[in-house]
């Protein structure tokens, strides 16, 4: 079965340490995979995306993220966090067929401490 | 560019009535919209794909006669939430294909069925 993983219900870092969302996948084929960022009562931002070329991929607010097929990974990763960066994260992955559906995970609450 | 509107952002209903949420693409025609329900501290479950000049396809658990979608239009689709009750107070979200990978999100809209 096709699923995304977010293993990680919350992550605590403090302002200006590096920040590190964590993301698993397990398609077929050739994954295209999302993150998304959610504020409270919002809809979701898109941040980033890989659909092809370079493993790391640079995002909005200073994000990117770093492909790995080998372990189907796409975590999401910042190097100096900021107390507004705090808000839910969601990995996304668009299934390799001609539906176009997403799946998502289960999201990661990150929360950045003065 | 790629905007998505949702109206209305916030609404209460009485159990046993109906209400409409609309979905609009602002500055781009959509082909293919998407629904997408969202539980308090979960993830998103999507419901529905809406395609233009057709039926939608609803996601497996999903009540399709409770749960109206039209897709009348290339800028707007509608949820109609037939014979609400309280259960069906949720935060629905909508989003709009935009080319054969990408989805654009709306803002969400809030129902609470008293």
């Amino acid at each position: 079965a096709q699923s995304v993983a977010q293993p990680e219900d919350q992550v605590n870092v403090a302002e200006g340490n590096p920040l590190t969302v964590k993301c698993t996948y397990s398609v077929s084929g050739n994954p295209y995979l999302f993150w998304y960022v959610q504020y409270p009562n919002r809809g979701l931002q898109f941040l980033l995306k890989y659909i092809t070329g370079d493993n790391l991929v640079k995002g909005s607010y200073g994000f990117e993220a770093e492909f790995n097929k080998s372990q189907t990974s796409f975590h999401l990763k910042k190097p100096s966090a900021l107390v507004s960066d705090s808000a839910l994260y969601f990995c996304a992955v668009r299934l390799v067929s001609g539906t176009y559906k997403y799946i998502f995970g289960t999201g990661t609450r990150l929360k950045v401490l003065a | 560019g790629a905007v998505v509107s949702q109206h209305p952002s916030w609404v209460i209903c009485k159990s046993g009535t109906s209400v409409k949420i609309e979905c609009r693409s602002l500055d781009f025609q959509a082909t293919t919209m998407f629904w997408y329900r969202q539980f308090p501290k979960q993830s998103l479950m999507l419901m529905a794909t809406s395609n233009e000049g057709s039926k939608a396809t609803y996601e497996q658990g999903v009540e399709k006669d409770k749960f109206l979608i039209n897709h009348a239009s290339l800028t707007l689709s509608t949820l109609t939430v037939t014979s609400a009750h309280p259960e069906d107070s949720s935060f629905y979200i909508c989003s709009a294909r935009v080319r054969d990978y990408e989805q654009y999100f709306g803002p969400g809209t809030r129902l609470t069925v008293t």
